[in-house]
Protein backbone atom coordinates (compact mmCIF):
# COMPACT_ATOMS: atom_id res chain seq x y z
CA UNK A 1 0.00 0.00 0.00
CA UNK A 2 0.93 3.71 -0.21
CA UNK A 3 3.14 5.04 2.36
CA UNK A 4 6.35 7.19 3.72
CA UNK A 5 9.29 5.89 5.99
CA UNK A 6 11.22 8.51 7.19
CA UNK A 7 14.88 8.08 8.86
CA UNK A 8 14.66 7.44 12.68
CA UNK A 9 15.64 9.91 15.31
CA UNK A 10 16.62 11.51 17.07
CA UNK A 11 18.86 13.17 15.05
CA UNK A 12 21.52 15.00 17.18
CA UNK A 13 23.44 18.08 15.70
CA UNK A 14 25.67 20.84 16.55
CA UNK A 15 24.92 24.49 15.91
CA UNK A 16 25.38 25.42 11.86
CA UNK A 17 25.88 21.86 10.75
CA UNK A 18 24.19 20.46 7.80
CA UNK A 19 20.95 18.65 7.97
CA UNK A 20 19.89 16.36 6.06
CA UNK A 21 16.30 14.01 6.89
CA UNK A 22 15.44 11.10 4.83
CA UNK A 23 12.02 10.90 3.21
CA UNK A 24 11.07 7.94 0.38
CA UNK A 25 7.40 6.93 -0.51
CA UNK A 26 5.25 4.37 -1.86
CA UNK A 27 2.56 5.48 -3.84
CA UNK A 28 0.29 4.69 -6.76
CA UNK A 29 0.07 8.20 -9.18
CA UNK A 30 1.98 11.19 -8.86
CA UNK A 31 1.17 12.06 -5.04
CA UNK A 32 2.28 15.95 -3.96
CA UNK A 33 4.78 15.95 -0.78
CA UNK A 34 5.10 18.16 2.46
CA UNK A 35 7.04 18.32 5.14
CA UNK A 36 5.64 19.48 8.42
CA UNK A 37 7.07 20.61 11.74
CA UNK A 38 5.87 20.25 14.77
CA UNK A 39 7.50 22.46 17.80
CA UNK A 40 7.01 21.26 21.33
CA UNK A 41 3.56 21.88 22.82
CA UNK A 42 2.28 22.96 19.43
CA UNK A 43 0.40 21.55 16.30
CA UNK A 44 1.74 20.59 13.07
CA UNK A 45 2.76 23.61 10.65
CA UNK A 46 3.51 23.20 6.65
CA UNK A 47 7.29 23.99 6.16
CA UNK A 48 7.26 23.07 2.88
CA UNK A 49 5.62 21.27 -0.43
CA UNK A 50 6.22 20.14 -4.18
CA UNK A 51 3.21 19.18 -6.20
CA UNK A 52 4.99 17.55 -8.94
CA UNK A 53 7.75 16.25 -9.82
CA UNK A 54 11.45 18.09 -9.65
CA UNK A 55 9.99 20.72 -7.87
CA UNK A 56 11.79 22.01 -5.22
CA UNK A 57 9.96 23.31 -2.05
CA UNK A 58 11.91 25.84 0.65
CA UNK A 59 11.11 27.76 3.52
CA UNK A 60 13.29 28.81 6.42
CA UNK A 61 15.92 28.00 4.68
CA UNK A 62 15.04 24.53 4.57
CA UNK A 63 14.83 22.73 1.30
CA UNK A 64 13.10 19.95 -0.56
CA UNK A 65 13.26 18.88 -4.06
CA UNK A 66 10.05 16.14 -5.50
CA UNK A 67 12.50 13.03 -7.16
CA UNK A 68 10.37 10.76 -8.88
CA UNK A 69 13.43 8.43 -9.70
CA UNK A 70 13.93 7.51 -6.45
CA UNK A 71 11.06 8.33 -4.95
CA UNK A 72 12.21 10.68 -2.45
CA UNK A 73 11.67 14.14 -1.24
CA UNK A 74 14.90 14.66 1.26
CA UNK A 75 14.87 17.32 3.92
CA UNK A 76 17.96 19.56 3.71
CA UNK A 77 19.09 23.19 5.69
CA UNK A 78 22.50 24.58 5.36
CA UNK A 79 22.98 25.83 9.18
CA UNK A 80 20.62 24.23 11.02
CA UNK A 81 19.87 26.75 14.61
CA UNK A 82 18.80 25.69 18.45
CA UNK A 83 14.97 27.14 17.47
CA UNK A 84 15.09 24.19 14.59
CA UNK A 85 14.91 21.45 17.41
CA UNK A 86 11.11 19.85 16.38
CA UNK A 87 9.48 16.81 14.86
CA UNK A 88 9.67 16.95 11.16
CA UNK A 89 7.14 14.68 9.47
CA UNK A 90 7.18 14.31 6.10
CA UNK A 91 3.86 13.52 4.17
CA UNK A 92 1.81 12.38 0.80
CA UNK A 93 -1.34 13.03 -0.53
CA UNK A 94 -3.24 13.26 -3.85
CA UNK A 95 -2.69 9.33 -4.14
CA UNK A 96 -5.06 8.38 -7.25
CA UNK A 97 -6.68 12.03 -7.14
CA UNK A 98 -7.79 11.90 -3.78
CA UNK A 99 -7.19 14.43 -0.73
CA UNK A 100 -6.07 11.92 2.07
CA UNK A 101 -2.74 12.63 3.92
CA UNK A 102 -0.41 9.65 4.79
CA UNK A 103 2.29 11.07 6.99
CA UNK A 104 5.83 9.09 8.52
CA UNK A 105 6.43 8.64 11.71
CA UNK A 106 8.63 11.33 11.57
CA UNK A 107 12.44 12.61 12.99
CA UNK A 108 13.39 14.21 15.96
CA UNK A 109 15.95 16.99 15.49
CA UNK A 110 18.07 18.24 18.30
CA UNK A 111 20.61 21.48 17.98
CA UNK A 112 22.97 22.00 20.46
CA UNK A 113 24.54 24.88 21.07
CA UNK B 1 -5.56 35.21 11.41
CA UNK B 2 -6.36 32.95 14.24
CA UNK B 3 -5.21 29.37 13.77
CA UNK B 4 -7.22 26.36 14.63
CA UNK B 5 -8.01 26.02 18.22
CA UNK B 6 -8.99 22.97 20.35
CA UNK B 7 -9.92 22.25 23.56
CA UNK B 8 -9.19 20.86 26.45
CA UNK B 9 -5.39 21.18 25.28
CA UNK B 10 -5.47 17.71 28.11
CA UNK B 11 -7.61 15.70 29.45
CA UNK B 12 -7.36 12.60 32.08
CA UNK B 13 -10.29 10.52 32.67
CA UNK B 14 -10.75 6.66 33.78
CA UNK B 15 -11.53 3.70 31.27
CA UNK B 16 -15.39 3.44 30.10
CA UNK B 17 -15.97 7.34 31.05
CA UNK B 18 -17.33 9.54 27.99
CA UNK B 19 -14.73 12.24 26.53
CA UNK B 20 -15.43 14.96 24.06
CA UNK B 21 -12.87 16.83 22.46
CA UNK B 22 -13.68 20.07 20.19
CA UNK B 23 -12.67 22.28 17.62
CA UNK B 24 -12.94 25.58 16.02
CA UNK B 25 -11.58 25.49 12.77
CA UNK B 26 -10.06 28.92 10.69
CA UNK B 27 -12.45 31.00 9.52
CA UNK B 28 -13.92 30.10 6.03
CA UNK B 29 -11.88 26.96 5.69
CA UNK B 30 -14.70 24.28 4.70
CA UNK B 31 -13.01 20.74 5.38
CA UNK B 32 -12.57 19.96 9.07
CA UNK B 33 -10.33 17.29 9.53
CA UNK B 34 -9.53 14.57 12.54
CA UNK B 35 -6.29 12.44 13.69
CA UNK B 36 -5.35 10.52 16.21
CA UNK B 37 -1.90 10.62 17.10
CA UNK B 38 -0.01 7.82 18.51
CA UNK B 39 3.28 8.42 20.60
CA UNK B 40 6.13 8.40 18.10
CA UNK B 41 4.07 7.74 15.12
CA UNK B 42 2.46 10.00 12.28
CA UNK B 43 -1.13 11.30 12.78
CA UNK B 44 -3.88 9.30 11.23
CA UNK B 45 -7.05 10.38 9.64
CA UNK B 46 -10.28 9.84 11.70
CA UNK B 47 -12.31 11.62 9.40
CA UNK B 48 -12.94 15.07 7.16
CA UNK B 49 -15.66 17.10 7.10
CA UNK B 50 -16.52 18.92 3.84
CA UNK B 51 -18.76 21.63 5.39
CA UNK B 52 -21.26 20.05 7.39
CA UNK B 53 -21.13 16.87 5.54
CA UNK B 54 -18.60 13.78 6.70
CA UNK B 55 -17.34 12.80 3.33
CA UNK B 56 -14.73 10.08 5.21
CA UNK B 57 -15.35 8.58 7.99
CA UNK B 58 -13.75 5.17 7.35
CA UNK B 59 -11.15 5.39 9.58
CA UNK B 60 -13.67 6.06 12.48
CA UNK B 61 -13.68 3.24 15.14
CA UNK B 62 -17.80 4.18 15.15
CA UNK B 63 -18.91 1.41 18.20
CA UNK B 64 -17.17 3.71 20.40
CA UNK B 65 -16.35 7.37 18.67
CA UNK B 66 -19.11 9.65 17.05
CA UNK B 67 -18.21 13.34 15.65
CA UNK B 68 -20.51 16.17 14.63
CA UNK B 69 -19.73 19.49 12.41
CA UNK B 70 -23.78 20.55 12.85
CA UNK B 71 -23.60 23.90 11.26
CA UNK B 72 -20.14 23.61 9.08
CA UNK B 73 -18.27 25.25 11.50
CA UNK B 74 -17.44 23.83 14.93
CA UNK B 75 -16.69 20.04 15.22
CA UNK B 76 -16.58 17.77 18.35
CA UNK B 77 -15.32 14.36 18.67
CA UNK B 78 -16.59 11.73 21.65
CA UNK B 79 -15.43 9.14 22.92
CA UNK B 80 -17.62 6.73 24.27
CA UNK B 81 -16.83 4.99 26.45
CA UNK B 82 -12.80 5.55 26.42
CA UNK B 83 -10.64 2.44 26.44
CA UNK B 84 -6.64 2.42 27.68
CA UNK B 85 -5.49 2.57 24.04
CA UNK B 86 -7.24 5.47 23.22
CA UNK B 87 -4.56 7.32 25.05
CA UNK B 88 -3.28 9.40 22.24
CA UNK B 89 -3.15 13.06 21.31
CA UNK B 90 -6.43 13.50 18.95
CA UNK B 91 -5.78 16.51 16.21
CA UNK B 92 -8.00 18.92 14.22
CA UNK B 93 -6.85 20.27 11.05
CA UNK B 94 -9.13 22.52 8.79
CA UNK B 95 -8.02 23.61 5.22
CA UNK B 96 -9.93 26.21 2.57
CA UNK B 97 -10.93 23.04 0.38
CA UNK B 98 -10.15 19.44 -0.09
CA UNK B 99 -7.80 18.98 -2.66
CA UNK B 100 -4.83 16.84 -2.40
CA UNK B 101 -2.28 20.09 -2.92
CA UNK B 102 -3.97 22.08 -0.24
CA UNK B 103 -2.51 22.89 2.73
CA UNK B 104 -3.98 21.49 6.20
CA UNK B 105 -3.95 23.96 9.26
CA UNK B 106 -3.19 21.67 12.50
CA UNK B 107 -4.39 22.62 15.93
CA UNK B 108 -2.28 21.72 18.88
CA UNK B 109 -4.03 18.83 19.64
CA UNK B 110 -5.97 17.79 23.00
CA UNK B 111 -3.73 15.15 24.73
CA UNK B 112 -6.21 12.39 25.97
CA UNK B 113 -4.59 9.97 29.16
CA UNK B 114 -7.02 7.14 29.67
CA UNK B 115 -6.16 5.65 33.40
Amino acid sequence: GDSVTQMEGPVTLSEEAFLTINCTYTATGYPSLFWYVQYPGEGLQLLLKATKADDKGSNKGFEATYRKETTSFHLEKGSVQVSDSAVYFCALSGISGTYKYIFGTGTRLKVLA
Amino acid sequence: EAGVVQSPRYKIIEKKQPVAFWCNPISGHNTLYWYLQNLGQGPELLIRYENEEAVDDSQLPKDRFSAERLKGVDSTLKIQPAELGDSAVYLCASSPGGGATDTQYFGPGTRLTVL
